[in-house]
C-alpha cells in the first residue's frame, strides 16, 4: 500500500526566511502534486511534478521532484503571511498512463509571523 | 470556464437519514473522483467514475455508499443512513482525458454533518 509521508506537520516560519519541507513516499512514481489548502476552503493545485529531477517555480515556491530518493521537496523563499495555508503532496502511482486517484500525505500547516 | 461544482456547500442530517452529494465536472473533463477529509487528515480516496462507469472503488466503505455519474447530470455520492462518524467534508475532483498529467481539479467541498 501507497504511504505518502510530510514532515514536519507543522512549522511556524519567520518573514523574510527561507524553508523547505518534504514529502516522501514508499512506493515507485514518476507523478507527484503539491496542493495548497486555506482554512475551510478546498484544495488548489500548485505544482505537478512529472518525472525525475522536474523542478517548478511559481512565485516564492518552489517544488522538485527526486524519483529515486522518493522524495518531493517544496522550497520556500523569503516567507510571507500570504503563504500561511496547509500544503498537502500528492502521488499517483499509476504506471499505465491512464487517469487514476491520488493519494495523499496529511499535509504541512505553514505559519508566518511577523 | 466554471470550475468544479459541488451542492450542498453544507449538509446537516441525523443519523439514520440519507445524505446526496453532487459535483459536476469542468466542463470538458470526463474523470470524477471523489475524496473525504476528516479534520486534521489528509484527503482519502474513496471512488473514481466516468460517465456510467465506476472505475475504481477500491475507497469506497461496502455499506451505505454508493456512487454514480450518469449520462446525463452530476455525479452523485449517495450515504445511507448516515452515522455520526460520517461527519467530513466531501471532495469532488475531476481531470480531462490527460494521461500524461492527470491534474485534478477540485471542488470548493461538501461540509457534512452528522447530529
Amino acid at each position: 500500500e501507497l504511504k505518502v509521508e510530510q514532515n514536519p506537520l507543522f512549522l511556524s516560519m519567520q518573514e523574510e526566511k527561507n524553508y523547505t519541507i518534504y514529502c516522501n513516499y514508499s512506493t515507485t512514481s514518476d507523478r507527484l502534486y503539491w496542493y495548497r489548502q486555506d482554512p475551510g476552503k478546498s484544495l488548489e493545485s500548485l505544482f505537478v511534478l512529472l518525472s525525475n529531477g522536474a523542478v517548478k517555480q511559481e512565485g516564492r515556491l518552489m517544488a522538485s521532484l527526486d524519483t529515486k530518493a522518493r522524495l518531493s521537496t517544496l522550497h520556500i523563499t523569503a516567507a510571507v503571511h500570504d503563504l500561511s495555508a496547509t500544503y498537502f503532496c500528492a502521488v499517483d502511482p499509476s504506471y499505465t498512463g491512464a487517469n487514476s486517484k491520488l493519494t495523499f500525505g496529511k499535509g504541512i500547516t505553514l505559519s508566518v509571523r511577523p | 470556464n466554471a470550475g468544479v461544482m459541488q451542492n450542498p456547500r453544507h449538509l446537516v442530517r441525523r443519523r439514520g437519514q440519507e445524505a446526496r452529494l453532487r459535483c459536476s465536472p469542468m466542463k470538458g473533463h470526463s474523470h470524477v473522483y471523489w475524496y473525504r477529509q476528516l479534520p486534521e487528515e489528509g484527503l482519502k480516496f474513496m471512488v473514481y467514475l466516468q460517465k456510467e462507469n465506476i472505475i475504481d472503488e477500491s475507497g469506497m466503505p461496502k455499506e451505505r455508499f454508493s456512487a454514480e455519474f450518469p449520462k446525463e447530470g452530476p455525479s452523485i455520492l449517495r450515504i445511507q443512513q448516515v452515522v455520526r462518524g460520517d461527519s467530513a467534508a466531501y471532495f469532488c475532483a475531476s481531470s480531462p482525458q490527460d494521461r500524461v498529467r492527470n491534474e485534478q481539479f477540485f471542488g470548493p467541498g461538501t461540509r457534512l454533518t452528522v447530529l
